[in-house]
Order: structure tokens, then sequence, then C-alpha cells
């Protein structure tokens, strides 16, 4: 089964507005890292938070991890058009161990 | 710098035909590994590789499957013969050792089996 668990599958927000995606883990993971999917494109890489960290910001971007809760919530602020895409959250489980675990994705579409 | 690149960028083949796709990793990464999604489900490791070698074939589903590395440069990946529920997006990336700020993921290749 999957590891890591988008909520919600699909979000639908206005200009301006903020978006929040959540996921949800089982193992335990040395870090956590989000991904966007632009239609038809590659993944890009947006933030890498590693387990013994609590919050990281990147521009608009601001993702939390809760390792207790084995869970990380990434919020974009100010949303813009150009942010509609697929957002996957990905887990790398130990320091030696590169492999990636996705989850499903959130579908974020902003509305202009 | 250049990316991952992956090609082709799209792939329709019968069921039964043999189809090669390729991916080209930024250079001097030693990891590689390829991912697929399948069905709009959730992106699925398939295998890494560091430099030449095989680290983790976990994902790999069948021996349809074939990925090579030689001279742990480019990884082509070979699924013969093709079946309609390999019909996918199959993502490449490269890391450095270790992946300390992410990978890079390359386009992918739409493979459409009919």
């Amino acid at each position: 089964s999957q590891q890591g668990e988008e909520d919600p599958q699909a979000l639908s927000i206005q200009e301006g507005e903020n978006a929040t995606m959540n996921c949800s883990y089982k193992t335990s993971i040395n870090n956590l890292q989000w991904y966007r999917q632009n239609s038809g494109r590659g993944l890009v890489h947006l933030i890498l938070i590693r387990s013994n960290e609590r919050e990281k910001h990147s521009g608009r971007l601001r993702v939390t991890l809760d390792t207790s809760k084995k869970s990380s919530s990434l919020l974009i602020t100010a949303s813009r058009a150009a942010d509609t895409a697929s957002y996957f959250c990905a887990t790398a489980p130990g320091s030696n161990d590169y492999k990636l675990s996705f989850g499903a994705g959130t579908t974020v579409t902003v509305r202009a | 710098e250049a990316g991952v690149t992956q090609f082709p960028s799209h792939s329709v083949i019968e069921k039964g035909q043999t189809v090669t796709l390729r991916c080209d990793p930024i250079s001097g990464h030693d990891n590689l590994y390829w991912y697929r999604r399948v069905m709009g489900k959730e992106i699925k490791f398939l295998l890494h590789f560091v430099k030449e070698s095989k680290q983790d074939e976990s994902g790999m589903p069948n021996n349809r499957f074939l990925a090579e590395r030689t001279g742990g440069t480019y990884s082509t990946l070979k699924v013969q013969p093709a079946e309609l529920e390999d019909s996918g997006v199959y993502f490449c990336a490269s890391s450095p050792s270790p992946p300390a700020s992410g990978y890079t993921f390359g386009s992918g290749t739409r493979l459409t089996v009919v």
C-alpha cells in the first residue's frame, strides 16, 4: 500500500486565496518532499523537510512536519493561476535508502 | 545545467510489441531512478541505479521489464512484450549522493499499449 496519502484529493480555490493540503504516511522517514506536476509535464521538486525539522519556507510555500502524527502539510499562499497543478508528497525512508514513496496527489485548480 | 531528459515523450504500441524508453540523467549524478504512474494512481518506484549497478529493483513488476545503465550514464527501460496494463507515464529521476536537496525528474514518457 502507498506510504503517503494526500488530503484532499482535489481542491478548487480563487486566485489570491491560500491552498492547504495534507499528507499522512505510515512508517518512519528520513525526509519528506513535495513535488508539483503541471498537466502533461514532469515532476518538479518544491521543498524537502527533514525528520528533525518542523517547518520550512520557500517563497510562497510553507511546509510543516509532525513526525509524532506522521503527517505533513503544504500551504501555498496568495495562489496564482500558474499554481494549478497536482501536488505530491513523497517520503524517503532512511539516510541510505533513496527510494521515494509517493501519495496519489492533490489536484489544485486556481480560478482566475 | 541540463535537466533529466527522457525519450520518447509519447509512445503508442500494440500489445505484444517491444518498447525501449531512454533516460539521460544530469551529468555527474550517480543515482538514477525509474518510477511510473499507472491509470492516475500513485507514482510507484521501479528501480534505482547507483552508477551502473542496480541498487534496488524491488519495484519492477515482472520479468517483462529490463533496465540497463551501461557505463553509468544514460539508462534504458525495455518492456518486452508489452501488455495493456503497462500503459502509464514512466518517469526517470536522478540525484547526487546523498540526495540532499531532492531529486530531479524528467518530463516522463507516456506509454500507451493498445
